[in-house]
């Protein structure tokens, strides 16, 4: 079976701290792919970043960086210097092999809200 | 270009009606995918199509649901006999092909569906 975990619900904090969303996966798949989506106010989810199993080479994409670990089935979302028009709700997701890479697997989701 | 849209915005129905929902894909797109989000969850996977054949439906919850895609473009997901648990917000995504991760799920706004 597949499943994400995104054990932060919500998450507060002030303009220009730094921020990291944790995400766990569970798969047996042996190739597969992780996603972080953002879903602003307005419900329109947003792909940002996407990360397949063979690559584990952590990046940095302007304010976005992700740390995925194989060993530990963790793929973690750092925002630097958070401005108030991140806040969303953010869902990491998994799609793997077995399903032919057609549907994604989501987390629950964490709420984030960045203050002025 | 355009991006994936979806009608009605909002859907309010009594319990036991029928509903349709329409997903508008970009153009050009040959793979269209549904999803089901409940307040407060990440989406779920209800089906995929691949040109005019649903590939994969394992999502569908029961036989009250079932999609068509009938000239590989806009798709219809119907419900018939809706239940208050039904109640979500039907989200559409479409992708250039199917059975690739690499290729992104763009996603529409999505319809709120509410069962009285």
């Amino acid at each position: 079976a597949q499943k994400v975990t995104q054990a932060q619900t919500e998450i507060s904090v002030v303009e220009k701290e730094d921020v990291t969303l944790d995400c766990v996966y569970e798969t047996r798949d042996t190739t597969y792919y992780l996603f972080w989506y953002k879903q602003p106010p307005s419900g329109e989810l947003v792909f940002l970043i996407r990360r397949n199993s063979f690559d584990e080479q952590n990046e940095i994409s302007g304010r976005y960086s992700w740390n995925f670990q194989k060993s530990t089935s963790s793929f973690n979302f750092t925002i630097t210097a958070s401005q108030v028009v991140d806040s969303a709700v953010y869902f990491c997701a998994l799609s793997g092999n077995s399903g032919g890479y057609n549907k994604l697997i989501f987390g629950a989701g964490t709420r984030l809200a960045v203050h002025p | 270009g355009a991006g994936v849209s979806q009608t009605p915005s909002n859907k309010v129905t009594e319990k036991g009606k029928y509903v349709e929902l329409r997903c508008d894909p970009i153009s050009g797109h040959t793979a269209l995918y549904w999803y089901r989000q409940s307040l407060g969850q990440g989406p779920e996977f209800l089906i995929y199509f691949q040109g005019t054949g649903a590939a994969d439906d394992s999502g569908l919850p029961n036989d009250r649901f079932f999609a068509v895609r009938p000239e590989g473009s806009v798709s219809t997901l119907k419900i018939q006999r809706t239940e208050r648990g039904d109640s979500a917000v039907y989200l559409c995504a479409s992708s250039q092909r199917g059975g690739e991760a690499y290729n992104e799920q763009f996603f529409g706004p999505g319809t709120r569906l509410t069962v009285l």
